[in-house]
């Protein structure tokens, strides 16, 4: 069965760093999205990506973020300078429509800032 | 997008059915009614979808009531690994635009005991 991949399973990086978390969408899927996770808390929207452009993002994706999908397969989500509130699960999904349709999470990326 | 509530936790022992109930008062005429599960460290995952009456696949029911104000997910015979949390959300299956972003509440953290 298709599924959403993610990397790295873990990322630790000092504060002021930039990262790259790196995703694979499932290959037919053609609306992309970024979604956050602070221990203990809600899973968070951040971003949602659609015909190589950013559809809709949230307060939470500031300048400091950014997402590209650099080829037909990856799609990434940077964090140019990272805080320590940055600290979280960063989850990649995607869907084969933009409707209120079924998305597919990946397993996720645990990012720790120190 | 319409405001759900729904427990915060609940218990339950292997082999009992368990029902979750979901309000979802300002639910409007286009919105679906979709619960994911989540388990630990992972990213969410659907469980089902509706939109009135009820639904059925091989893991859960959906029982819909003619107001729609509501919902039950409904899992019958649940084991120890069926412990995660259970999101309900509800939102416009027609909207136009490429986004729709799941909006996640805190969920409901249903535990599985022998």
């Amino acid at each position: 069965e298709p599924e959403v991949t993610q990397t790295p399973s873990h990322q630790v990086t000092q504060m002021g760093q930039e990262v790259i978390l790196r995703c694979v969408p499932i290959s037919n899927h053609l609306y992309f999205y970024w979604y956050r996770q602070i221990l203990g808390q809600k899973v968070e929207f951040l971003v949602s990506f659609y015909n190589n452009e950013i559809s809709e993002k949230s307060e939470i994706f500031d300048d400091q973020f950014s997402v590209e999908r650099p080829d037909g397969s990856n799609f990434t989500l940077k964090i140019r300078s990272t805080k320590l509130e940055d600290s979280a699960m960063y989850f990649c999904a995607s869907t084969t429509r933009g409707l209120y349709n079924e998305q597919f999470f990946g397993p996720g990326t645990r990012l720790t800032v120190l | 997008l319409a405001k759900t509530t729904q427990p915060i936790s609940m218990d339950s022992y292997e082999g009992q059915e368990v029902n979750i109930t979901c309000s979802h008062n300002n639910i409007a005429t286009n919105d679906y009614i979709t619960w994911y599960q989540q388990f630990p460290s992972q990213g969410p995952r659907f469980i089902i979808q509706g939109y009135k009456t009820k639904v059925t696949n091989e893991v859960a029911s959906l029982f819909i009531p003619a107001d729609r104000k509501s919902s039950t997910l409904s899992l019958p015979r649940v084991s120890l690994s069926d412990t995660a949390v259970y999101y309900c959300l509800v939102g416009d299956m027609n909207a136009g635009g490429a986004t729709n972003k799941l909006i996640f509440g805190t969920g409901t953290l249903l535990a599985v005991q022998p």
